[in-house]
C-alpha cells in the first residue's frame, strides 16, 4: 500500500529559528512530490511541488529537498515567525497515469516568542 | 478572485438525514475534487471530476454521490448521513489532473457532524 510518513508529528520552535520537517514515501512508481501548509480552520495552500528530477525547490523561506532514490523530502523553514504555525502536510502523486494523491498526516508546527 | 468557495461552512445532521455540499471556483479549472479530512488521517479522495461531465470514484466513495453541474460547480451529496461521515469536507480544482504536476486549490472547508 502506497503510505507517506511525517516525522516529527508536533514541533515547537522559538521565533526566528530554522526547523525541519521529514517526509517518507512508499508510492511508487511516483510522478511528483508537494508540500502543503494548512491554517487551523482552513483549507491547504501549496507551498512546492517537485518532480521525481527535481533535487530542491524554494518558495521564500520554505525550501524542500527530494531524494527519489531513498524515498524522502524534507521541507527546511528558515528565520520562522509566529505565522508558521500550521500544520504541514506530505503529498505524494504516483506516477502510471494515477490520479489519487497519497497525503501524510501532517506535521503540526507552532512558534512561539 | 474568490478561488474555491464552500457551502455551508458548518452543518450538523441526525442519522438518516440527506444534504448537498456546494462548491464552486472561478479560475477556469477543468478538475476538481472532494476529500475528506479526519483526526490522525491524511485527506482522502472522495471522487474527482476530471473535466465538465465527467465523474470518478476516489479511495472513499461509499455513502456519496457527486454531481459536475457545469465548469464552475461540483456538489457532493449524502443520501443517508451516517456517524462515520463526520469529518472535515475540503473541495479542490485544478487546471488538469494533478497527475501531471498542476496546483491544486482548496477551498476553506465545511465541518460536517452526523448525530
Amino acid at each position: 500500500k502506497n503510505q507517506v510518513e511525517q516525522s516529527p508529528q508536533s514541533l515547537i520552535i522559538l521565533e526566528g529559528k530554522n526547523c525541519t520537517l521529514q517526509c517518507n514515501y512508499t508510492v511508487s512508481p511516483f510522478s511528483n512530490l508537494r508540500w502543503y501548509k494548512q491554517d487551523t480552520g482552513r483549507g491547504p495552500v501549496s507551498l512546492t511541488i517537485m518532480t521525481f528530477s527535481e533535487n530542491t525547490k524554494s518558495n521564500g523561506r520554505y525550501t524542500a529537498t527530494l531524494d527519489a532514490d531513498t524515498k524522502q523530502s524534507s521541507l527546511h523553514i528558515t528565520a520562522s515567525q509566529l505565522s508558521d504555525s500550521a500544520s504541514y502536510i506530505c503529498v505524494v502523486t504516483p506516477g502510471g497515469g494515477g490520479n489519487k494523491l497519497t497525503f501524510g498526516t501532517g506535521t503540526q508546527l507552532k512558534v512561539e516568542l | 478572485n474568490a478561488g474555491v468557495t464552500q457551502t455551508p461552512k458548518f452543518q450538523v445532521l441526525k442519522t438518516g438525514q440527506s444534504m448537498t455540499l456546494q462548491c464552486a471556483q472561478d479560475m477556469n479549472h477543468n478538475s476538481m475534487y472532494w476529500y475528506r479530512q479526519d483526526p490522525g488521517m491524511g485527506l482522502r479522495l472522495i471522487y474527482y471530476s476530471a473535466s465538465e461531465g465527467t465523474t470518478d470514484k476516489g479511495e472513499v466513495p461509499n455513502g456519496y454521490n457527486v454531481s459536475r453541474l457545469n465548469k464552475r460547480e461540483f456538489s457532493l451529496r449524502l443520501e443517508s448521513a451516517a456517524p462515520s461521515q463526520t469529518s472535515v469536507y475540503f473541495c479542490a480544482s485544478s487546471e488538469a489532473l494533478v497527475r501531471a504536476g498542476y496546483e491544486q486549490y482548496f477551498g476553506p472547508g465545511t465541518r460536517l457532524t452526523v448525530t
